[in-house]
């Protein structure tokens, strides 16, 4: 399975600061995922991030508020901006294993965002 | 897009007996259902998937079911044992895009 680590795993942050959390993938993927898991909650797709182009948003979720890099095949970026209370949250990122987008998807172990 | 239920929200069973978790999705372009298990403060890790030409899916004690006619698919576990307790997410991806769309999880409890 693919390994995937995520730096910061928690911080704490005041409101209307922005904080930036690195995605790194042990092998190239074609496809890197964000999701946001509230307390208690399930799993809710930010958005999509493509290498070579602009990332993909869901519904409710703002490249002002969540932009995302994606330099190269292994790495994103995302980062949650001019934060508030109601972003805290954990952020994950995944990938589906290799090249191809049928393949098994695998998860980081989170950032632990906390804003006061 | 996409939209999983599933139930029950909470189950909870004793050490030995079965749990049996069932989602339904609503677009029939999917096919892919996968099965995460999520430890407190831990990634949900993946336990099984199923793929929409196969009806059934073994490892272990654990077996995942798929009705696509119903759209509907079910996790199985058996002989359940106190570290099977945990939240379980079901998901299901197809169609033009890449993107997995969970149910709210199950949280399972198995009481020694």
């Amino acid at each position: 399975s693919a390994v995937i680590s995520q730096k910061p795993s928690r911080d704490i942050c005041q409101r209307g600061t922005s904080l930036t959390i690195q995605c790194q993938v042990d092998s190239q993927v074609t496809m890197m995922f964000w999701y946001r898991q509230q307390p208690g909650q399930s799993l809710t797709l930010i958005a999509t991030a493509n290498q070579g182009s602009e990332a993909t948003y869901e519904s409710g979720f703002v490249i002002d508020k969540f932009p995302i890099s994606r330099p190269n095949l292994t790495f994103s970026t995302l980062t949650v901006s001019n934060m508030s209370p109601e972003d805290s949250s954990i952020y994950l990122c995944s990938a589906p294993q290799g090249a191809d987008l049928n393949n098994e998807q695998f998860f980081g172990p989170g950032t632990r965002l906390t804003v006061l | 897009g996409e939209n999983v239920e599933q139930h029950p929200s909470t189950l909870s069973v004793q050490e030995g007996d079965s749990a049996v978790i069932k989602c339904t999705y609503s677009d029939s372009a999917s096919n892919y259902f996968p099965w995460y298990k999520q430890e407190l403060g831990k990634r949900p890790q993946l336990i099984i998937d199923i793929r929409s030409n196969v009806g059934e899916k073994k490892d272990q004690r654990i077996a995942v079911t798929l009705n696509k006619t119903a759209k509907h698919f079910s996790l199985h576990i058996t002989e359940t044992q106190p570290e099977d307790s945990a939240v379980y997410f079901c998901a299901a991806r197809g169609g033009s895009n890449y993107k997995l769309t969970f149910g709210k999880g199950t949280l399972l409890t198995v009481n020694p």
